[in-house]
């Protein structure tokens, strides 16, 4: 079985400044990670995915997440938040050999301050 | 390719009414699935199919049900509206074959129940 948790419902960053957004699994074997991005009234569009090859993952519009085993981590970081990219953003873990289903968190909404 | 679409996007029921929303996807993909979004809630499970035929419940499957009779088409029917089906309803679909894979979502149906 696996879960997901991700911190902070919402995050409220600056125009320009780092943006971190956490999220922690639980999983028996190695996961599959992902994070996805959900921008007003539209569905959900995958931003990066991590699948047991490199550890930092880089993904669209200047996105990256570092797999961290020993911490069960995989946060969502970029280095210099835009008013574009105030979203909603979902963790999700899969594991090979279960069903195909992934499991999301409840998602964290990103506020970009001028 | 037109991806996953979904039909209608807007959508007003009165208790106890039926209806069905479709879901249609053309990249051939095994696993489609159904979500309800709520607010604070996430995406919460109703319904998935691994392929033709084949159909099984998810975390939220009362009050909904669905079939499988094409790999191109996962409707979802609403058997007797409740207010507590009042929801943003999203469609995905994915690969399968002993991974987790990118789920693609589609645009989504907001569907209101007075």
């Amino acid at each position: 079985a696996q879960s997901v948790t991700q911190l902070g419902s919402h995050v409220s960053v600056s125009e320009g400044a780092l943006v971190l957004l956490r999220c922690n699994y639980s999983s028996s074997v190695p996961p599959y990670l992902f994070w996805y991005v959900q921008y007003p009234n539209q569905g959900l569009q995958l931003l990066l995915k991590y699948t047991s090859a490199a550890t930092l993952v880089k993904g669209i519009n200047g996105f990256e997440a570092e797999f961290k085993k020993s911490e069960t981590s995989f946060h969502l970081t970029k280095p210099s938040a835009h008013m574009s990219d105030a979203a909603e953003y979902f963790c999700a873990v899969g594991i090979s050999g279960g069903s195909y289903i992934p499991t999301f968190g409840r998602g964290t909404s990103l506020i970009v301050h001028p | 390719n037109a991806g996953v679409t979904q039909t209608p996007k807007f959508q007003v029921l009165k208790t106890g009414q039926s209806m069905t929303l479709q879901c249609a996807q053309d990249m051939n993909h095994e696993y489609m699935s159904w979500y309800r979004q709520d607010p604070g809630m996430g995406l919460r499970l109703i319904h998935y199919s691994v392929g033709a035929g084949i159909t099984d419940q998810g975390e939220v499957p009362n009050g909904y049900n669905v079939s499988r009779s094409t790999t191109e088409d996962f409707p979802l029917r609403l058997l007797s509206a409740a207010p507590s089906q009042t929801s943003v309803y999203f469609c995905a679909s994915s690969l399968t074959g002993g991974g987790v894979y990118e789920q693609y979502f589609g645009p989504g149906t907001r569907l209101t129940v007075t």
